[in-house]
């Protein structure tokens, strides 16, 4: 089946704007998560949705980070007011339930001039 | 808390050859899992392998392998007959009963030919 996707790929912006990033999870999954990458670095958990529990929000860095999970399905991960800081890869992933494997999306690269 | 630990930024093994990847980490959990993830130049993640704690046999996945210490918190993964494509970015990670997965910092292989 498929595997969870992200869009978009590649992402350029000016500093100051907004940005929403998507995440389609594996079909089925109930957990999704959000991480983030820099640059040659490990991965920085975000946040975490599992079902239609409230979600786990204790890794976003700032109030300028938010996520929402709609559904049950697809979740957007938007940006406030982004900073050249921001700049990563920005990581999704899926599991059936609680501590299952996490299985990620190709990611999308946030550039922030 | 969790914290995972990988103590050799760079490696790298000629073709055909075993090397050994080292991770450590630390926790207070009972019930916790532990993975390798591989991150070729794609940026995709894709699992390796996963240890479950309370199995005291180590998990195999074909060519790779892991050394399971439980007492000193040591989880290396060991690859045989090391291919070209296993070149990538390896990164060791911990699941707790949080559902927090901590990732280490990650170990670039190289596999020359």
């Amino acid at each position: 089946g498929a595997g969870v996707s992200q869009s978009p790929s590649n992402k350029v912006t000016e500093k100051g704007k907004d940005v929403e990033l998507r995440c389609d999870p594996i079909s089925g999954h109930t957990a999704l998560y959000w991480y983030r990458q820099s640059l040659g670095q490990g991965l920085e958990f975000l946040i975490y949705f599992q079902g239609n529990s409230a979600p786990d929000k204790s890794g976003l860095p700032s109030d300028r980070f938010s996520a929402e999970r709609t559904g049950g399905s697809v979740s957007t991960l938007t940006i406030q007011r982004t900073q050249q800081e921001d700049s990563a890869v920005y990581l999704c992933a899926s599991s059936g339930g609680k501590q299952e494997t996490q299985y990620f999306g190709p990611g999308t690269r946030l550039l922030v001039l | 808390a969790q914290t995972v630990t990988q103590s050799q930024p760079e490696m790298s093994v000629q073709e055909a050859e075993t090397v050994t990847l080292s991770c450590t980490y630390d926790t207070s959990e009972n019930n916790y899992y532990l993975f390798w993830y591989k991150q070729p130049p794609s940026r995709q993640m894709i699992l390796v392998i996963r240890q479950e704690a309370y199995k005291q046999q180590n998990a195999t996945e074909n060519r790779f392998s892991v050394n399971f210490q439980k007492a000193a918190k040591s989880f290396s993964l060991k690859i045989s007959d090391s291919q070209l494509g296993d070149t990538a970015m390896y990164f060791c990670a911990s699941l707790g009963n949080n559902n927090d997965m901590r990732f280490g910092a990650g170990t670039r292989l190289t596999v020359k030919p």
